[in-house]
Order: C-alpha cells, then sequence, then structure tokens
C-alpha cells in the first residue's frame, strides 16, 4: 500500500495563534489531496479538495480564509488553521488520491487542541 | 444527498465469534463503496473497495459484499487484533469526493 505522511501527531496551541499541519505522499505523486474534520465518534467530514497547482475547493460552510489550503507540489499538501479558537480543537485528517489505481490512502492524523 | 448509515454503533464479539457489520447507502451513480478500519487516534485505513452488486473481496478474517442498497463487512473468527472502527464510504462521480458513515466500534474479547 500506499504511505501518506501527515504531521504533527498533535498540537496543543493557544487561542489566536495560527497552526499548520502538513501531508505528504511518501511513495506516490497525488495530484489530489483531501483535508477532513473529525469530532469524538462522528463521521469524517470533508473539508475540502486540494488540487496541485489550484486553489482548493472548499465544502459548503467551510470557512476558506480560517483553514488555508496550499499545494504546492505533488506530493505535497498543508493545512493551515488560522486565529484558532476552542471551537477548532478537533482531529484533522488528510488523503491522497494515487491515481494508478485511484485508491485514497490517509494520512494519521493530527489532534489539534485549542486552549 | 448521499448518505451512509453504518449499523451497528457498536458490537461485542468473544473471539471467535462470527458476524456482519451492516452498511446502508443512498447515492445516485455509485461509483465505488470502501471499507476502511480506524485504530484510536489513527486515519483509516484501506481494506477494500467494491464497484458493483454482486461484487465480494476477501482479506484475512474479512469479506465485504455489496448489494445496490447496503454492503456487508463480514468477519469470521475475529481476534482481540481485530478490534477497531469500522468504516464505509462511498462516491460518485469524478472527484473522489468521499462520504463516510460514522462507523462501528467493534470490541473482539479474548
Amino acid at each position: 500500500g500506499a504511505v501518506v505522511s501527515q504531521h504533527p501527531s498533535w498540537v496543543i496551541c493557544k487561542s489566536g495563534t495560527s497552526v499548520k499541519i502538513e501531508c505528504r505522499s511518501l511513495d506516490f505523486q497525488a495530484t489530489t489531496m483531501f483535508w477532513y474534520r473529525q469530532f469524538p465518534k462522528q463521521s469524517l467530514m470533508l473539508m475540502a479538495t486540494s488540487n496541485e497547482g489550484s486553489k482548493a475547493t472548499y465544502e459548503q460552510g467551510v470557512e476558506k480564509d480560517k483553514f488555508l489550503i496550499n499545494h504546492a507540489s505533488l506530493t505535497l499538501s498543508t493545512l493551515t488553521v488560522t486565529s484558532a479558537h476552542p471551537e477548532d480543537s478537533s482531529f484533522y485528517i488528510c488523503s491522497a488520491m494515487k491515481n494508478v489505481d485511484e485508491k485514497l490512502f490517509f494520512g494519521s492524523g493530527t489532534q489539534l487542541s485549542v486552549l | 444527498e448521499d448518505q451512509v448509515t453504518q449499523s451497528p454503533e457498536a458490537l461485542r464479539l468473544q473471539e471467535g465469534e462470527s458476524s456482519s457489520l451492516n452498511c446502508s447507502y443512498t447515492v445516485s451513480g455509485l461509483r465505488g463503496l470502501f471499507w476502511y478500519r480506524q485504530d484510536p487516534g489513527k486515519g483509516p485505513e484501506f481494506l477494500f473497495t467494491l464497484y458493483s452488486a454482486g461484487e465480494e473481496k476477501e482479506k484475512e478474517r474479512l469479506k465485504a459484499t455489496l448489494t445496490k442498497k447496503e454492503s456487508f463487512l463480514h468477519i469470521t473468527a475475529p481476534k482481540p487484533e481485530d478490534s477497531a472502527t469500522y468504516l464505509c464510504a462511498v462516491h460518485r462521480g469524478s472527484n473522489y469526493k468521499l462520504t463516510f458513515g460514522k462507523g462501528t466500534l467493534l470490541t473482539v474479547n479474548p
């Protein structure tokens, strides 16, 4: 299987600060990456679709100015939570699509806690 | 709107006690149904993709089946290490946006 690396695994930050999460596809190129958020005992909710070299597409209700996504290369996408608040505390997961066999592989997730 | 409903929400089994997890879906133009395993604090781990009704796939103690309305994940003679949350997801169209169910938390007691 393919490997998607995500870090940090967990981060604690103060309210009002910004946090960057990285997602890398280690052994394949991914033109498309996805960012999800998961609250305890809830389903994964898609936040945005990230395409290499173009602007991300955000799902309804997701603030694009708050959750900045950059997909600068075929192996790296970043999610920056700007001016984080306690309600942004959640488990953030990225996934990358391996084009050859059209399978989605997920990173290990980032637990964000905003104090 | 695509909908995915998984049942039961939680399932406790004794080691060796076979059972099935259900994933009911409502989606027009299904392109694929995915099963993932998720351990606490981890991202989902890919298990299977099913594309058409009647399709079956197996991996070790797991077998996934698909009909036009639902999918089953059968687990045969489970072991404690099979304990995890099992997620079902569907997608349609060409953009690979997945709609996930809430998952079934499986606990296998030794």
